[in-house]
């Protein structure tokens, strides 16, 4: 089955940083992965997502950057606001019941300070 | 706007009490999905569906069932609730259209706390 590993549990930067958030997966045969963005009291908000035969994404402020070799993945957040305090989870196609359902890390929240 | 609405913000249920959560979309999406989230431990699959009447066990389906009568409905029940039930549930749907490659909605969460 799938795993998918958190690297940090809180990740804290000023605004106006540049901010990076992992992820790292098992299954090598991964082939679809996703960021998800929870703000305080809401259910997640897709950002983008990104498949195995890229390695890197980009969508307006955020980039997404996939290492299939380490199995490492990756959501940069540029000039980060106050805004984009939040909880952010990566999402990997291929769970463990055998179907194609998403396996999610534990969550990464991000405090932006002023 | 795509929706997907769950019946209760906030649910207060006693141990061994029946509970419904119901879940909807408007979206016309075949996949529903239903997930609990903890801290520390992130969304965890409960049960999918596929398609009307058809359902699957995820992760972690031991104390729960579900149900799927129409397309766009798919209730999460607790036959009897216990307390260590208590958390977020956070209901998703995602279209097949495209294949695999289709992100989930989630709707805003359930949070039910078992006394």
């Amino acid at each position: 089955g799938e795993s998918v590993g958190l690297h940090l549990p809180t990740l804290s930067v000023q605004e106006g940083d540049n901010s990076i958030i992992n992820c790292a997966y098992s299954n090598s045969a991964s082939d679809y992965f996703i960021w998800y963005k929870q703000e305080s009291g809401k259910g997640p908000q897709f950002i983008i997502d990104i498949r195995s035969n890229m390695d890197k994404r980009q969508g307006q402020r955020v980039t997404v950057l996939l290492n299939k070799t380490v199995k490492h993945l990756s959501l940069q957040i540029a000039a980060t606001q106050p805004g984009d305090s939040a909880v952010y989870f990566c999402a990997v196609l291929g769970g463990n019941s055998g179907y194609s359902t998403l396996t999610f890390g534990k969550g990464t929240m991000l405090l932006v300070s002023p | 706007d795509v929706k997907v609405t769950q019946s209760s913000r906030y649910l207060v249920k006693r141990t061994g009490e029946k509970v419904f959560l119901e879940c909807v979309q408007d979206m016309d999406h075949e996949n529903m999905f239903w997930y609990r989230q903890d801290p520390g431990l992130g969304l965890r699959l409960i049960y999918f569906s596929y398609d009307v009447k058809m359902k699957e066990k995820g992760d972690i389906p031991e104390g729960y069932s579900v149900s799927r009568e129409k397309k766009e409905r798919f209730s999460l029940i607790l036959e009897s609730a216990s307390t260590n039930q208590t958390s977020m549930y956070l209901c998703a749907s995602s279209s097949v259209a495209g294949g695999l490659y289709n992100e989930q909605f989630f709707g805003p969460g359930t949070r039910l706390t078992v006394l």
